[in-house]
């Protein structure tokens, strides 16, 4: 399976949004909506963000909302704080109880 | 409190084998698909493999398919990973995590698995 695409950076100032995308195919992303966001912060344990697209698990701030168009899924931080700066990647079921995660993204905050 | 801690991690030569553990605490063991997934030094996340709760499905990536194999002790709330054939490719973190909601909610903390000669 070929690993999801993301854009390798993204960045925003204190306050503003910034919208991370996540392109896969109609065997992953187009066919499911099993998409998941997760957070790494360096030497850290990925954390789960976001679920089934657009739902948030409990003691995720609202400020992370996550969506999907064909193919693509896309996650936003709004509000950017400090905090939110880490690698965020995405994953998808790929059917056959297959996943597969996309290539990552780093969030600076200006 | 949900908690995973592997452990087995460390430095092989290629062609060796290598068995991880993972201890899982605070939640219904048995009752929770299980997951391995590994990061390359500098690299993004890969999936391993997965197990259902009873063994009877596992499930693998193509590129460690007949040379890892995922295995579960519901008794002892623990998962493996059993890693032979090594490559230098297969140097990686390798997380535990479980798997619901067709995601991943619970990581451990990783362990580092290096192969090299």
């Amino acid at each position: 399976q070929s690993a999801l695409t993301q854009p390798p950076s993204a960045s925003g100032s204190p306050g503003q949004s910034v919208t991370i995308s996540c392109t896969g195919t109609s065997s992953d992303v187009g066919a499911y909506n099993f998409v998941s966001w997760f957070q790494q912060h360096p030497g850290k344990a990925p954390k789960l963000m976001i679920y089934e697209v657009n739902k948030r698990p409990s003691g995720v701030p609202d400020r992370f909302s996550g969506s999907k168009s064909g193919n693509t899924a896309s996650l936003t931080v709004s509000g950017l704080q400090a905090e939110d700066e880490a690698d965020y990647y995405c994953s998808s079921y790929a059917g056959s109880n297959n996943y597969v995660f996309g290539t990552g993204t780093k969030v600076t905050v200006l | 409190e949900v908690q995973l801690v592997e452990s087995g991690g460390g430095l092989v030569q290629p062609g060796g084998s290598l068995r991880l553990s993972c201890a899982a605490s605070g939640f219904t063991f048995s009752s929770y698909w299980m997951t391995w997934v590994r990061q390359a030094p500098g690299k993004g996340l890969g999936w391993v493999a997965n197990i259902k709760e009873d063994e009877s499905e596992k499930y693998y990536v193509d590129s460690v398919k007949g040379r890892f194999t995922i295995s579960r002790d519901n008794a002892k709330n623990s998962l493996y990973l059993q890693m032979n054939s090594l490559r230098a490719e297969d140097t990686a973190v390798y997380y535990c995590a479980r798997a619901a909601f067709w995601t991943f909610d619970y990581w451990g903390q990783g362990t580092l698995v290096t192969v090299s000669s």
